[in-house]
Order: C-alpha cells, then structure tokens, then sequence
C-alpha cells in the first residue's frame, strides 16, 4: 500500500513569510496527525484530526499555524507568519482510527528552514 | 506534562552485539508503546508495538514492557551496522481528549561499528 504522501521536501523562507504544507494520509486511515520535530527532539504533536473533524490541537500555536483536513482525506499545514523557532522538520502521519493501539505511520517529511 | 525519557547515547556497539535501549514514561495511564527507528534525515519508521507486561519478541528485536516501574526497553540483538539510527520510544495517550496521541523520547543515537 501506498503510504503516507507529503509536499515539498524541502522549503526556506524569510521571517514572517508564510508557508504550507501539504500531506496525503494512507488510504483508508481516518486519523490524520502534524508534529513539528526540532534537531535533536522526538516528534511533538501540533494537531490530530478524525476524519474531517479535530480531535486535539491543544499544542497548536493558533496564532501563526492552522490546518484543515476539509473532506476527510488530505489536510494541509499553514505558518503565517514564521519566526526563526519554526525551523524544524514537519511530520505528517496517520492511522486507521483513534485508538490507544493504534500505530501511527509517517511520511518523509517537511524540512523547513527559516531564514 | 506527560513524559517520555530516554537513557542519551549515544550508544556504540560493535556488530554481533546486543543493544539495549531504554526508556521511562511518567503517565501511568499509557497502555500502549511504540519503538521507531528514524535514520538521519528520514522519517520514523515503526519497528515494535507492546501493549502487554513482559517480552515481545520480533525478529532481531525485543521490547520489553513493565508498567509498574514505568518502563519500557528495546533490545537488539546481533547488532548490524545497517541498525545505525535514532530510536525513539513513544507512550500513548489513551484515554480522554488525548486518546490517541503519542508522547515521544528524545531518542537514542545508536551507532553499530564494524
């Protein structure tokens, strides 16, 4: 099975420039999951959604970063505008539902430097 | 907050041995744990899931899983080079708003020398 698709790989931008990112879960995985990994750090959770609907985005700094997940399936991820803390790998995942066994798979990634 | 720690490496083994890493996790409620396996610049990669007290074995691989003492070990035994990655032990949240979420280590670098 295909897996978990994200774009670019890559990005650079200017302080205060905004960004987004864009990722395709597995097919048939209802639970779709941002984290931001900084060098040197395990993933931390920005926003998990269920289908359609978010289901935490308590660690999500709704100031400068959004996300949507409009039909269920693809979900996109917006800095606007970012500071040079943003500079970090932006990983999407997913599995088939919200579940305390549930593994979660993740896609390459987004590596985004802030200059 | 709920934590995740592990021990902070790097750990060097020569190929053939075993390696242990090791891990501690603070929320008591956490029933699930997770090993990932993320090699420089790549994403992390699932390699063992344990839910249960006591040892799970796959392949090369054991997790080993005591809730009592919060802790949560992966073992690798005959060590290959191609081993030669972080891993990074995740608990998940399971149960209320946060059912589902993961909390991850720092991860341990190991390096597997020939």
């Amino acid at each position: 099975e295909a897996g978990v698709a994200q774009s670019p790989r890559y990005k650079i931008i200017e302080k205060r420039q905004s960004v987004a990112f864009w990722c395709n879960p597995i097919s048939g995985h209802a639970t779709l999951y941002w984290y931001q990994q900084i060098l040197g750090q395990g993933p931390k959770l920005l926003i998990q959604f269920q289908n359609n609907g978010v289901v935490d985005d308590s660690q999500l700094p709704k100031d400068r970063f959004s996300a949507e997940r409009l039909k269920g399936v693809d979900s996109t991820l917006k800095i606007q505008p970012a500071k040079l803390e943003d500079s970090a790998v932006y990983l999407c995942a997913s599995s088939q539902w919200t579940g305390s066994n549930q593994p979660q798979h993740f896609g390459d990634g987004t590596r985004l430097s802030i200059l | 907050q709920k934590e995740v720690e592990q021990n902070s490496g790097p750990l060097s083994v020569p190929e053939g041995a075993i390696a242990s890493l090791n891990c501690t996790y603070s929320d008591r409620g956490s029933q699930s744990f997770f090993w990932y396996r993320q090699y420089s610049g790549k994403s992390p990669e699932l390699i063992m899931s344990i839910y249960s007290n006591g040892d799970k074995e796959d392949g090369r691989f054991t997790a080993q899983l005591n809730k009592a003492s919060q802790y949560v070990s992966l073992l690798i035994r005959d060590s290959q080079p191609s081993d030669s990655a972080t891993y990074l032990c995740a608990a998940g949240a399971d149960r209320g708003s946060t059912l589902g979420r993961l909390y991850f280590g720092r991860g341990t670098q190991l390096t597997v020398w020939p």
